[in-house]
């Protein structure tokens, strides 16, 4: 699994959109990038996956750069239910789809 | 059923004691998972479970026991705990999917406190 950074917090204000930056420049072509979020006393929650082409659903969109050294997750709006640790992890795949979680992005938003 | 329990909710233990804790998913998944996340780190994964198998040890020390008895249950047995064991433990869920990449569903873990 590739090693990925994100910035240790970010701040947004509700209602507008959320870039969350991931890098993982030692990603191997057969990597997905994934990202969870976990909430305050909860345990983390599937947000968003891809392997190559930009995804989107009905949480948030993935843009993933054309060399897959680095990818965004996008909130187009922000609300208070969405602050929340954001995990951007480079891996999986296989048999077990094992995923090693990184430091993470500790989101909080703002009425 | 879309969802993961996981019993109990809190367990406090002495460190002779010994304890399980029990996960459970009804959604046909495959893949089961042990993570152990302590207060303001990632989740640090565990076991993996897949068609029931030990697919995957983290190089945890024996005094963690997992059991996978059937496709739906996942257990983990403590034995002789250290207070430095102290952790939410979280159990997760995959169905089998494309090249094995698949949502991970996660249960709301397990507070374990060793005195």
């Amino acid at each position: 699994d590739a090693k990925t950074t994100q910035p240790n917090s970010m701040e947004s204000n509700e209602e507008e959109p959320v870039h969350l930056p991931c890098n993982h420049s030692t990603i191997s072509g057969t990597d997905y990038i994934h990202w969870y979020r976990q909430l305050p006393s909860q345990g983390p929650e599937y947000v968003i996956h891809g392997l190559t082409s930009n995804v989107n659903n009905r949480m948030a969109s993935l843009a993933i750069a054309e060399d897959r050294k680095s990818s965004t997750l996008i909130l187009h709006r922000a609300t208070l239910r969405d602050a929340a640790v954001y995990y951007c992890i480079a891996g999986g795949g296989g048999a077990t789809n094992k995923l090693i979680f990184g430091t993470g992005t500790l989101l909080a938003v703002q009425p | 059923d879309t969802e993961v329990t996981q019993t109990p909710k809190h367990l406090v233990m002495g460190m002779t004691n010994k304890k399980s804790l029990k996960c459970e998913q009804h959604m046909g998944h495959r893949a089961m998972y042990w993570y152990k996340q302590k207060a303001k780190k990632p989740p640090e994964l565990m076991f993996v479970y897949s068609y029931e198998k030990l697919s995957i040890n983290e190089s945890v020390p024996s005094r963690f026991s997992p059991e996978c008895p059937n496709s739906s249950l996942l257990n983990l047995h403590l034995h002789a705990l250290q207070p430095e064991d102290s952790a939410l433990y979280l159990c997760a869920s995959s169905p089998p999917g494309l090249a094995g990449v698949g949502e991970q569903f996660f249960g709301p873990g397990t507070r374990l406190t060793v005195l």
